[in-house]
């Protein structure tokens, strides 16, 4: 059982460029979302999708894209990195229901320098 | 807005100690879930509970237990008998009841168990 699976676990970027950061969840899970943890600020929402097609901002959406394409895969698009994207990113998969949580990769360091 | 505050940043114990980490939360909505999460140094987030809005009820499992207090909007996590595996950082999040994907996070409290 894989679960959500992210992909670099650890990235050095340099300032200005560009990368994607990929989340796969096998778990057929309508809703994904990603979050950047930085310290003393807990877990931010970034970007959240709740289907295949359908994506809205979080918190704190600046310099990030996102698409769904497939209901399996939500990669986040750094589109200039910047040093205040330092951080570590999580994406989390979930679903509706009285009994729902959130299911989160291991999580993507990244670091701008 | 959706809020939470775990005003503890840090807590040291010794082993076997018992502690409690506050989490005070804030929602206009009348329907939500309340969380735990547990993040140990290695760094994955492991669920721990999650409470709905209209169960009241406190829980334990094992050394853990929950008191969820929607009078005082608090839903607090007490350790017994702690134990130096216990050491890490923990995160109260609230979700929307009707948008699945939003999750909010408190700034989360570090706990270190000494033995």
């Amino acid at each position: 059982n894989a679960g959500v699976t992210q992909t670099p676990k650890f990235q050095v970027l340099k300032t200005g460029q560009s990368m994607t950061l990929q989340c796969a969840q096998d778990m057929n899970h309508e809703y994904m979302s990603w979050y950047r943890q930085d310290p003393g600020m807990g877990l931010r929402l970034i970007h959240y999708s709740v289907g295949a097609g359908i994506t809205d901002q979080g918190e704190v959406p600046n310099g990030y894209n996102v698409s769904r394409s497939t209901t399996e895969d939500f990669p986040l698009r750094l589109l200039s990195a910047a040093p205040s994207q330092t951080s570590v990113y999580f994406c989390a998969s979930s679903y509706p229901g009285v009994n729902t949580e959130a299911f989160f990769g291991q999580g993507t360091r990244l670091t701008v320098v | 807005a959706q809020k939470v505050t775990q005003a503890q940043t840090e807590i040291s114990v010794v082993e076997k100690e018992d502690v409690t980490l506050d989490c005070v939360y804030e929602t206009r909505d009348t329907t939500y879930y309340l969380f735990w999460y547990k993040q140990p140094p290695s760094g994955e987030l492991v669920f721990l509970i999650r409470r709905n809005s209209f169960d009241e009820q406190n829980e334990i499992s094992g050394r853990y237990s929950w008191n969820f207090q929607k009078s005082t909007s608090s839903f607090n996590f007490t350790i017994t008998a702690s134990q130096v595996v216990d050491s890490a950082v923990y995160f109260c999040a609230l979700s929307e009841a009707y948008n699945f994907n939003k999750f909010y996070f408190g700034s989360g409290t570090k706990l270190n168990v000494k033995p």
